[in-house]
């Protein structure tokens, strides 16, 4: 079935430092719906950024992915960290590639940014 | 915008006691989610409604129950809590099915 791996449970970084957190995905079907949700301490989790377009870079807030169906990867990406982005990140995949799926969560990745 | 309450924001129950989470939306969405937060497991599905009046079992849905009230309200209930059931549960809001999803602040389920 469809599934997604974030391979690190935590990222430490130092402010300024770029960031990249990885996420890849399992699916049959070809046109697969990738995201990315943000949780940040005491607020709820929310949308940061989401593709379906292969190859093409996607941004919001700074951060960007681009979906690479050939290695079926949807990496989290920006250039310089800083410390409000310590927060848990989820890649979620869209299931059987269909806009109007369920959601599949990864572990997550949890994001430590210090000075 | 709209908002997403789910209450209480703790609960404490006993090894076997039957526990209900509650959640309002007020998005108009017509897709709600119960999900079970753990530390290095993600987010899991538990159960989904798309419409009012309809339930859907997710991955997780052993041990638990749900109910569609009303389009606004989704209920989970624990039908037996177990100690190693303890974590936050978050319930989520969709336009429909596969729209983005807005997420409540939490519930934090402890067993003693």
């Amino acid at each position: 079935g469809d599934s997604v791996t974030q391979t690190e449970g935590l990222v430490t970084l130092t402010e300024g430092l770029p960031v990249m957190l990885n996420c890849t995905y399992q699916t049959i079907y070809s046109n697969p719906f990738l995201f990315w949700y943000v949780h940040y301490l005491n607020e709820s989790p929310r949308l940061l950024l989401k593709s379906s377009t292969d190859n093409k870079r996607t941004e919001h807030q700074g951060f960007h992915a681009t979906l690479h169906k050939s290695s079926s990867s949807f990496h989290l990406q920006k250039s310089s960290a800083q410390l409000s982005d310590s927060a848990l990140y989820y890649c979620a995949l869209s299931d059987r590639g269909s806009a109007l799926g369920r959601l599949h969560f990864g572990a997550g990745t949890q994001l430590i940014v210090i000075p | 915008g709209g908002i997403i309450t789910q209450t209480p924001k703790f609960l404490i129950g006993q090894e076997g006691q039957k526990l209900t989470l509650k959640c309002q939306q007020n998005f108009n969405h017509d897709t709600m989610y119960w999900y079970r937060q753990d530390s290095g497991k993600g987010l899991r599905l538990i159960y989904y409604s798309i419409t009012e009046n309809d339930l859907q079992k997710g991955d997780l849905s052993e041990g638990y129950d749900a109910s569609r009230e009303k389009k606004s309200s989704f209920s989970l209930t624990v039908t037996s809590a177990q100690k190693n059931e303890m974590a936050v549960f978050l319930c989520a809001s969709s336009m429909r099915l596969g729209g983005q999803q807005y997420f409540g602040p939490g519930t934090r389920l402890t067993v003693l």
